[in-house]
């Protein structure tokens, strides 16, 4: 069955960098695209991007460019989101989610908290 | 970018009321409408996909409708297990949106 296992929580510093991940199982990783969805506390959902793994593509929110970075490893089946030159404003929990299903299949989420 | 205008914002219902939540599309989006349903500290479900379809292991309360921009989720008799927020989002064009979410309670 398809899962998506992301990484544990992360406290950082603002203006530091932090890298999450999604581990997919159950499917052909290469095969579809890869999803990033953004939840601040008590508010609704915000599209972040999405990857293709097979060709590594990219398709980003206007809004998250330069904060976000998509990557993914084939090997690993692995999708990664960095996210840069951090703020209060990007703690959050950071959802992988895969298309090709409606998004059918998220992640867990991934709860990161900047504070000094 | 396509806005969601989703209402109410929030919503408390009696056990067995039939319940509806409404996203309106700013712009057309055809039939590209997903409804989930979100508990506290979970992902979001899918409940309903393709703007009336619903998804597999989803209770037949749930239903998905469309008339013209706007779309709605009903539950055609409350239970205890639907509290929860649900969210709608639009995948025709990009950046995807997501409606600004319900939380539905029980009265």
């Amino acid at each position: 069955q398809v899962q998506l296992q992301q990484s544990g929580a992360e406290l950082v510093k603002p203006g530091s960098s932090v890298k999450i991940s999604c581990k997919a199982s159950g499917y052909t990783f290469t095969s579809y695209d890869m999803h990033w969805i953004k939840q601040q506390p008590g508010n609704g959902l915000e599209w972040i991007g999405w990857i293709y793994p097979g060709n590594g593509n990219t398709k980003y929110n206007q809004k998250f460019n330069g904060k976000a970075t998509l990557t993914a490893d084939k090997s690993s089946s692995t999708a990664y989101m960095q996210l840069s030159s951090l703020t209060s404003e990007d703690s959050a929990v950071y959802f992988c989610a895969r298309d090709g299903g409606w998004f059918a299949y998220w992640g867990q989420g991934t709860l990161v908290t900047v504070s000094s | 970018d396509i806005q969601m205008t989703q209402s109410p914002s929030s919503l408390s219902a009696s056990l067995g009321d039939r319940v509806t939540i409404t996203c309106r599309a700013s712009q057309d989006i055809g039939n590209y409408l997903t409804w989930f349903q979100q508990k506290p500290g979970k992902s979001p479900r899918r409940m309903i996909y393709g703007a009336t379809n619903l998804a597999a292991g989803v209770p037949s309360r749930f239903s998905g409708s469309r008339s013209g921009s706007d779309y709605s989720l009903t539950i055609s008799s409350l239970e205890s297990e639907d509290v929860a927020d649900y969210h709608c989002l639009q995948s025709i064009q990009y950046p995807l949106t997501f409606g600004s979410g319900t939380k539905l309670e029980i009265k």
